[in-house]
């Protein structure tokens, strides 16, 4: 079961554009991380988040927590080719299945210079 | 690199041999959890490991697969009698607490001929 719902699939974008990437549940998370991988590497993790409402801020990324703790977003300001990878959406329940992470499929972000 | 090290980073096996994964977590970090990543899916979790034990194997095969981590020493993942559908990249991460972010190696590329 697909319990985490990433969109859009694919995006590629010209540098310096905005850009927003969702990650969608019908399930409560006790916490929601946000991953980038490169072609070839394993993820790395980029934030984070817990408290529903929660937003945290890395650099140009902008990381929000629903209030519910069902959803999350991710936005980019002012896009760069550096940012060019794979993003993932991993979340966890603590009071079921303690430890294991949930994967969305993940949004393919290409930033053209 | 204190970072979470996997070996192989790439294993050819033909179709019923056996494959072995090793997995050394980062420094400090005595949790361990084992996902497979199959073409155009995400991360899927296979099984989580405390030190000598099995904290939850329910992502795993019941049959063929198996997990290991030792008290001392790399945790293993091994899988019998490989069969074409076990090529995917399999991604070892670890963590310092059960409730605590999970950092990923780069994984081992399995290919079954």
């Amino acid at each position: 079961t697909q319990l985490l719902e990433q969109s859009p699939q694919f995006l590629s974008i010209q540098e310096g554009e905005n850009l927003t990437v969702y990650c969608n549940s019908s399930s409560v998370f006790s916490s929601l991380q946000w991953y980038r991988q490169e072609p070839g590497e394993g993820p790395v993790l980029l934030v984070t988040v817990v408290t529903g409402g929660e937003v945290k801020k890395l650099k140009r990324l902008t990381f929000q927590f629903g209030d519910a703790r069902k959803d999350s977003s991710l936005h980019i300001t002012a896009a760069q080719p550096g940012d060019t990878g794979l993003y993932l959406c991993a979340g966890e329940n603590r009071g079921s299945t303690l430890g294991r992470l949930y994967f969305g499929r993940g949004t393919q972000l290409t930033v053209w210079p | 690199n204190a970072g979470v090290m996997q070996n192989p980073r790439h294993l050819v096996r033909r179709r019923g041999q056996e494959a072995r994964l090793r997995c050394s977590p980062m420094k400090g970090h005595s949790h361990v959890y084992w996902y497979r990543q199959l073409p155009e899916e995400g991360l899927k979790f296979m099984v989580y490991l405390q030190k000598e034990n099995i904290i939850d194997e329910s992502g795993m095969p019941k049959e063929r697969f198996s997990a290991e981590f030792p008290k001392e020493g790399p945790s293993i993942l091994r899988i019998q009698q490989v069969v074409r559908g076990d090529s995917a990249a399999y991604f070892c991460a670890s963590s310092d607490r059960s409730n605590q972010p999970q950092h990923f190696g780069d994984g081992t590329r399995l290919s079954i001929l």
